[in-house]
């Protein structure tokens, strides 16, 4: 069983649509990051989350610690937010991160 | 907007040749890391360097790998013998500490070994 897992897998939706994208993990962690990955392959992060939520213009990032999830959403989305995006969780004690297989969002005008 | 510089941004080398990959961290960061990502797969750690010397390594960093950062500046990565599955994307990335801090990934080094 994977770690991280993320859902779905692939995702299309039409500009101005709410998006959200889902992470389960299945270990106890001390951070989880919300990352972008564009088509030429750079990564950037988005959001470090350890409790709770953050919002950042259009996009918030939650997560219940109990329940081992986390969910990104997009508001308004809109072409330029197609992307693949990827869930990582640090470990308590590990310095690494492990990632998830990644979503790809695609947005149509 | 701080920024991590990986060199070179793509290299094609022959099976069996030594290759080095470079990356420039941003300058007030302390930790260090390599993540290699194959075609169509997920992203995959494979070592973290702190205070000049490793501090976590994956299953997959082998004898074959190595890294240093020799003038206090570049943070390398060799790959002694490369095989055919070593073609990934190659990622260095940094952070200021260990947990809790957001991270900088470099645009990453596109590795092909023919």
């Amino acid at each position: 069983k994977n770690e991280v897992e993320q859902s779905p897998q692939n995702l299309t939706a039409q500009e101005g649509e709410f998006i959200t994208i889902n992470c389960s993990y299945s270990v106890g962690i001390s951070a989880l990051h919300w990352l972008q990955q564009h088509p030429g392959g750079g990564i950037v992060s988005l959001f470090m989350l350890s409790s709770g939520k953050k919002k950042h213009g259009r996009l918030i990032a939650t997560i219940n610690i109990q329940e081992k999830h986390s969910s990104l959403h997009i508001t308004a989305s809109h072409p330029r937010d197609s992307a693949v995006y990827i869930c990582a969780v640090r470990s308590h004690g590990a310095q690494k991160l492990v990632f998830g297989q990644g979503t790809r969002l695609t947005i149509n005008p | 907007e701080p920024e991590v510089t990986q060199t070179p941004s793509h290299q094609v080398t022959q099976m069996g040749q030594e290759v080095i990959l470079r990356c420039v961290p941003i300058s007030n960061h302390l930790y260090f890391y390599w993540y290699r990502q194959i075609l169509g797969q997920k992203v995959e750690f494979l070592v973290s360097f702190y205070n000049n010397e490793i501090s976590e390594k994956s299953e997959i960093f082998d004898d074959q790998f190595s890294v240093e950062r020799p003038d206090g500046s570049n943070f390398t990565l060799k790959i002694r013998s490369t095989k055919l599955e070593d073609s990934a994307m190659y990622f260095c990335a940094t952070t200021t500490g260990s947990s809790g801090n957001t991270i900088y990934f470099g645009e990453g080094s596109w590795l092909t070994v023919v």
